[in-house]
């Protein structure tokens, strides 16, 4: 399975919204996670079953979804949350596959 | 509280076996309720699923890395090892372990280790 993140690069501010996307090539069901990468860091596990926020994971995130059309969202940009952000599709395996990543950067 | 070391050379020679090994604190490498697997991220790229193993020794890999890959166990030490023979420049990259819970559908990573930088070059 295929899974396509857009876009590549977002640029915002903080305090804003932000949306991100993911769609898998074939349905996944709601088996997707969300993890957030910082520079020289391991990722970090945000989102499983693509809805449930990991234990520790603040509310402003949250995933929805389900099929092949996936999102998480930031609900107010914080300065810590400019990473990377991939999502895994653990539907079909092996292999489980990463997408390529969202950077989300400071405007 | 679950936490993951990875060890082994920084440098391996096209067409030598990379080698790495895990190390696991906090909890058993023996707990029936974790698999344990390697991902690895080339430069600048994405995450790429390389396999993984249960402390019976039970392991599952990437198809496209399974005639190179083999991950095993020892439970005497508490770690968990990844051999990439036949590596190319391709194969570099920095490898993590990392944990997976041992659910029916819970293929996702909770526990990751900090990652070693591994370069393949002459």
């Amino acid at each position: 399975i295929v899974v396509t993140q857009s876009p590549a690069t977002l640029s915002v501010s903080p305090g804003e919204r932000v949306t991100l996307s993911c769609r898998a090539s074939q349905s996944v069901s709601s088996n997707l996670a969300w993890y957030q990468q910082k520079p020289g860091q391991a990722p970090r596990l945000l989102i499983y079953g693509a809805s449930t926020r990991a234990t520790g994971i603040p509310a402003r995130f949250s995933g929805s979804g389900s099929g092949t059309e996936f999102t998480l969202t930031i609900g107010s940009l914080q300065s810590e949350d400019f990473a990377v952000y991939y999502c895994q599709q653990y539907s079909n395996w092996p292999p489980w596959t990463f997408g390529q990543g969202t950077k989300v950067e400071i405007k | 509280q679950l936490q993951l070391q990875e060890s082994g050379p920084g440098l391996v020679k096209p067409s030598e076996t990379l080698s790495l090994t895990c190390t696991v604190s906090g909890d058993s490498i023996s707990s029936s309720s974790s698999y344990w697997g390697w991902i690895r991220q080339p430069p600048g790229k994405g995450l790429e699923w390389i396999g993984s193993v249960y402390y019976s020794g039970s392991t599952y890999y990437n198809p496209s890395l399974k005639s190179r890959v083999t991950i095993s166990v020892d439970t005497s030490k508490n770690q968990f090892s990844l051999k990439l023979s036949s590596v190319t420049a391709a194969d570099t990259a920095v490898y993590y372990c990392a944990r997976r819970l041992a659910v029916v559908g819970t293929y996702y990573f909770d526990y990751w280790g900090q990652g070693t930088l591994v370069t393949v070059s002459s």
